[in-house]
């Protein structure tokens, strides 16, 4: 059984810091990282995707990917109290390429 | 682009009764995904199809669950019979653009209560 797994938080942060959250996954051949961002009563929404060892930026937004660690973190920089959301990492199917396997989420709250 | 659509968006039935998702993907993609989400498991996969074929229904819990994907437009799941522990949010999503063939984007869920 594959697995993705993240701390369920809470994670509290006050506005304006930088929120960091992190996620490892158990498929060592997995290819595609995704953080999707889901607020309460909405569907998943993706924020960003991640394919190759390092760093990736998008506005506030870096994703971060080690795998040799197995590890994908999501850093937020200024966050703001919009922020406030429930955060999954999702992995693919290293063999399948098309199957997508989430984590439980991270609720984050951003602190006005 | 109107993104994935799904209906309806809330549905609540009586134990036993047939219940019938439907979903459109976003047009061009290939795969298309039905998701169930609860508090305790969370996202769970239950059903994918590619080029509107069933790949991998190893997540659909029993035999009251069936899918299909007549077209590459349009896909349905249906419970029958269904039962109170089937009341969760399930989601369609697709992918399989050019640009980035496994970024998945959901619809809006149907949040089903069955009573």
């Amino acid at each position: 059984q594959k697995e993705v797994e993240q701390n369920s938080g809470p994670l509290s942060v006050p506005e304006g810091a930088i929120a960091s959250l992190n996620c490892t996954y158990s498929d060592r051949v997995s290819q595609s990282f995704f953080w999707y961002r889901q607020y309460s009563g909405k569907s998943p929404e993706l924020i960003m995707s991640i394919y190759s060892n390092g760093d990736k930026e998008d506005g506030r937004f870096t994703a971060q990917l080690n795998k040799a660690s197995q590890y994908v973190s999501l850093l937020i920089r200024d966050s703001q109290p919009s922020d406030s959301a429930t955060y999954l990492c999702a992995v693919n199917d290293g063999k399948s390429n098309y199957k997508l396997t989430f984590g439980k989420g991270t609720l984050l709250t951003v602190n006005p | 682009d109107a993104g994935v659509i799904q209906s309806p968006r809330h549905e609540v039935t009586e134990m036993g009764q047939e219940v019938t998702l439907r979903c459109k993907p976003i047009s061009g993609h290939n795969s298309l995904f039905w998701y169930r989400q609860t508090m305790m498991r969370g996202l769970e996969l239950l059903i994918y199809f590619n080029n509107n074929v069933p790949i991998d229904d190893s997540g659909m819990p029993e035999d009251r669950f069936s899918a299909k994907m007549p077209n590459a437009s349009f896909s349905t799941l249906k419970i029958q019979p269904s039962e109170p522990r089937d009341s969760a949010v399930y989601f369609c999503a697709s992918s399989g653009s050019d640009r980035a063939p496994t970024e998945a984007f959901f619809g809006q869920g149907t949040r089903l209560t069955v009573v």
